[in-house]
């Protein structure tokens, strides 16, 4: 039982590459989430899939995708990295919105 | 807009010493409270929950907090910390509105001195 993968774990990219970050949960979980993490500010809701087939905005959408594939996987894509996006990167998913989330190990991405 | 307050930036106790890392949350109705531990490198584990009922909770690690309403705290306490406990906590609160989403403090780096 992995709990909640996210690949890869450490990223550079140059301004304006794109790329595709990649969680899944073994779970069964119902929601899942992605944050970016920055010096002083918590952890940021990026988007989040409170089910399969549905994705809502969080705090911080602008510059960012996500697909949820199917219920274990739920991917985050940036088309045109910026420097502004240099961030760690958190995947977590809940059985319900609202109860407990368990959290992936991280994602680091420098664009440059 | 609902929010989460934790204004210790950063803390350094002895270990052995009492700890206890404060968390304010704005005006709402009873909130879902949550404290998450983050080790350097790590992802967040959770250490606690409270959603109603008794208003002290025990977690992991030796951990308790307590929610107290009228102060609209819900503050971490540890009798004696170890050098483990060295980490970043967050005070997070679940917004059970339309947007339903988790609400992270800012964070508490606690620094333990041999």
């Amino acid at each position: 039982n992995a709990g909640v993968t996210q690949t890869p774990k450490f990223q550079v990219l140059k301004t304006g590459q794109s790329m595709t970050l990649q969680c899944a949960q073994d779970m069964n979980h119902n929601s899942m989430y992605w944050y970016r993490q920055d010096p002083g500010m918590g952890l940021r809701l990026i988007y989040y899939s409170a089910s399969e087939g549905t994705t809502d905005k969080g705090e911080v959408p602008n510059g960012y995708n996500v697909s949820r594939l199917n219920k274990r996987e739920f991917s985050l894509r940036l088309e045109s990295a910026a420097p502004s996006q240099t961030s760690v990167y958190f995947c977590a998913s809940s059985e319900l919105a609202g109860s407990e989330q368990y959290f992936g190990p991280g994602t680091r991405l420098t664009v440059t | 807009a609902q929010s989460v307050t934790q204004p210790d930036i950063h803390i350094t106790v002895s270990e052995g010493a009492s700890l206890e890392l404060r968390c304010n949350y704005s005006y709402g109705a009873t909130p879902y409270l949550f404290w998450y531990v983050q080790s350097p490198g790590q992802g967040l584990q959770l250490l606690l929950k409270y959603f109603s009922g008794d208003t002290l909770v025990q977690g992991i690690k030796g951990f308790e907090a307590e929610f107290k309403r009228s102060q609209s705290s819900f503050n971490l306490r540890k009798p004696s910390v170890h050098w483990s406990d060295a980490a970043e906590y967050f005070c997070v609160r679940f917004s059970s509105g339309s947007a339903r989403q988790l609400t992270f403090g800012s964070g508490t780096q606690l620094t333990v001195l041999p």
